[in-house]
């Protein structure tokens, strides 16, 4: 059974700052995904990572992937306030097929403050 | 608003009682997916329909059930309900895999508090 998890659970940062999220994932699998959640509301895609070495960026985040490792990390340069958040990964596309269901990790619950 | 359309937004409901849940997929999409987010069991697969097929079970309780319909809405029917159903329900689609699309996208949920 594929397992998912994420390190930190808690990521408390000081604006500015710079800091990791870690997702790592037990089984092969074709895709990863991140997506931020706030309180209440709706999963927003942030990334899809397709392949081994695969690096994404947007604004303050960043996201890359080492299929050999089982590895996903997402990235966060000079943290401001708005990227307070819950961030979860995600691994989809076993089985040989694209898609299928998602496995979600935990979740990292960030909070920059100033 | 991401074109995946979950009705209602907010349900209050008591133990005991059955309630049905309903997600319309964006044009083109043939993929329905449920997923449930409560904070002991985090975010759980439920049950994928594709095509108004069953495709594959989660960890879906025995008093829940889904189906697909020929316009490829979903319903999600949740029976006998219990305080520990209280969650949020997400639907998510993705586009067809021949499109070249990539990605999932989740409707705003329905949050289900049992009383």
């Amino acid at each position: 059974e594929l397992k998912v998890e994420q390190n930190p659970l808690f990521l408390s940062m000081q604006e500015g700052k710079n800091y990791t999220i870690y997702c790592n994932y037990s089984t092969t699998s074709d895709r990863l995904y991140w997506y931020r959640q706030d309180p209440g509301k709706s999963l927003e895609s942030l990334f899809v990572l397709l392949s081994n070495g695969a690096v994404k960026q947007e604004g303050r985040l960043m996201a890359s992937l080492d299929t050999k490792a089982r590895l996903s990390t997402l990235h966060i340069t000079a943290a401001v306030h708005d990227l307070s958040a819950t961030y979860f990964c995600a691994v989809g596309g076993a089985g040989g097929t694209s898609y299928g269901k998602l496995t979600f990790g935990q979740g990292t619950i960030l909070t920059v403050h100033p | 608003d991401s074109g995946v359309t979950q009705t209602p937004k907010h349900l209050i409901t008591a133990t005991g009682q059955r309630v049905t849940l309903r997600c319309s997929p964006r044009s083109g999409d043939l993929s329905v997916y449920w997923y449930q987010q409560s904070l002991d069991q985090g975010l759980q697969f439920l049950i994928h329909y594709y095509n108004g097929e069953e495709r594959a079970k989660g960890n879906i309780l025995e008093r829940f059930s889904a189906q697909q319909f020929p316009d490829l809405h979903s319903e999600l029917n949740l029976s006998s309900l219990e305080l520990g159903d209280s969650a949020l329900y997400f639907c998510a689609t993705h586009p067809p895999p021949q499109t070249g699309g990539i990605g999932y996208t989740f409707g705003s949920g329905t949050r289900l508090t049992v009383v």
